[in-house]
């Protein structure tokens, strides 16, 4: 059974700083990951999925990490604003449907 | 429209009494996913439909939850005489095929007093 766990569960910081994010899963048999952002009391948007056979995924400020034989996989934010500020959520497929898996987030503060 | 479109969005009613809840997914994804969202639990699978089947339902709680899916486009979740441990966050998400990113909609915030 996959579980999803995310360190640290709440994060402060200020703005300029780099950061990392912390995702592990028990079930490394996966084909993506899929780091998630949630604003308050919104759903979620989709930061990035990385395939197996990737070991990163970029988009703009952000760069995501998977090492499936370790079972983890990082969040990497650049030059943190902010607007940055919000819950992130690592989410694995759990089963033959690809149900996602979530861990329970990471709170981040970018204070100005 | 351009994402997952999810009604309505927030939503109060009496215990025991039943709720629907819609999801719109993006034109075009076959699949479609309902998880819960609630402050004790965290975000939680419930029911997968691939086209109008659903092959994969293990997520829900109780008999009280069922849903459907018709000409491979909207769903409905329906929670029959609701509970007040049913108060939660209930987030649709669709995809193009399994293995794709999931788009989610803004959910449907339920409140059971």
């Amino acid at each position: 059974k996959q579980e999803v766990t995310q360190i640290p569960a709440a994060l402060s910081v200020p703005e300029g700083e780099n950061l990392v994010l912390n995702c592990s899963f028990t079930d490394s048999a996966i084909y993506n990951l899929q780091w998630f952002r949630q604003d308050p009391g919104k759903g979620l948007t989709s930061l990035l999925l990385i395939q197996s056979s990737q070991r990163e995924q970029t988009s703009g400020r952000l760069n995501a990490s998977l090492d499936k034989s370790s079972g983890r996989s990082t969040l990497y934010i650049a030059a943190s604003q902010p607007g940055d500020s919000a819950t992130y959520l690592c989410a694995a497929p759990g089963g033959g449907s690809e149900k996602l898996v979530f861990g329970k987030g990471t709170k981040l503060t970018v204070n100005p | 429209g351009a994402g997952v479109s999810q009604s309505p969005s927030n939503k109060v009613t009496e215990k025991g009494k039943d709720v629907e809840l819609r999801c719109d997914p993006i034109s075009g994804h076959t699949a479609l996913y309902w998880y819960r969202q609630s402050l004790g639990q965290g975000l939680e699978f419930l029911i997968y439909f691939q086209g109008n089947s659903a092959p994969d339902k293990s997520g829900l709680p109780s008999d009280r939850f069922s849903a459907e899916r018709t000409g491979g486009s909207v769903s409905t979740l329906t929670i029959q005489r609701t509970q007040q441990e049913d108060s939660a966050v209930y987030l649709c998400a669709s995809t193009t095929t399994v293995g794709q990113p999931q788009h989610f909609g803004d959910g449907t915030r339920l409140s059971i007093l």
